[in-house]
């Protein structure tokens, strides 16, 4: 199973909107809306933020959502804050019955 | 409040076995599916393998079928990830991670991790 695909980095200024891509295939997202995102800081464990495409888990800003379309998902950051730089893991589920994840996406706040 | 604890990490040779544990509290362990995901050095993260919340069923990577395998305890709250023939390639934070929403398919607590180096 390969990983899926994320661009390296991205950066955007305070109050700006970004957008993190994340590519898999027909068999992983394209096959099923089990697409989840995941923020992490330096030396911390990873934090869900984004689940079955585009729900929140309880207590997580609405500055973030999520969206599907074909075999490409996409983490949307509004309002950017200097806390929101951090690395954001996209995963899906597979048909293989087993979890991807892709390779993270560095977001830096200029 | 949720707690996952991670032990047993340390510097095995190429070939090598260890078992990592995790300890849980805070919910009801046995009610909950759990996973393991690491992370090599300065890499994304890789989901490892998960158990089902009666340990009935588990599923692997297919880069750790036939070398791990994954248990638990639920009269003790512990998670045990037994690994075989462990190459440089293992190198990596393992986090133990609970199943959201009674899934596998994503996870809302972790541990904070534990650094697993195979190394000669």
């Amino acid at each position: 199973q390969s990983a899926l695909t994320q661009p390296a980095s991205v950066s955007g200024s305070p109050g700006q909107s970004i957008t993190i891509s994340c590519t898999g295939t027909s068999s992983d997202i394209g096959a099923y809306n089990y697409v989840s995102w995941y923020q992490q800081h330096p030396g911390t464990a990873p934090k869900l933020i984004i689940y079955n495409v585009s729900d929140r888990p309880s207590g997580v800003s609405n500055r973030f959502s999520g969206s599907k379309s074909g075999n490409t998902a996409s983490l949307i950051i509004s309002g950017l804050r200097a806390e929101d730089e951090a690395e954001y893991h996209c995963s899906s589920f597979t048909a293989s019955i087993t979890l991807v994840f892709g390779g993270g996406t560095k977001l830096t706040v200029l | 409040e949720v707690q996952l604890l991670e032990s047993g990490g340390g510097l095995v040779q190429p070939g090598g076995s260890l078992r990592l544990s995790c300890g849980a509290s805070g919910f009801t362990f046995k009610t909950y599916h759990m996973s393991w995901v690491r992370q090599a050095p300065g890499k994304g993260l890789e989901w490892v393998s998960c158990i089902t919340d009666d340990g009935g069923k588990t599923y692997y990577a297919d880069s750790v079928k036939g070398r791990f395998t994954l248990s638990r305890d639920n009269s003790k709250n512990t998670l045990s990830l037994e690994m075989n023939s462990l190459r440089p390639e293992d190198t990596a934070v393992y986090f133990c991670a609970r199943g959201h929403s009674g899934t596998f398919l994503n996870f809302d607590y972790w541990g904070q991790g534990i650094l697993l180096t195979v190394s000669s």
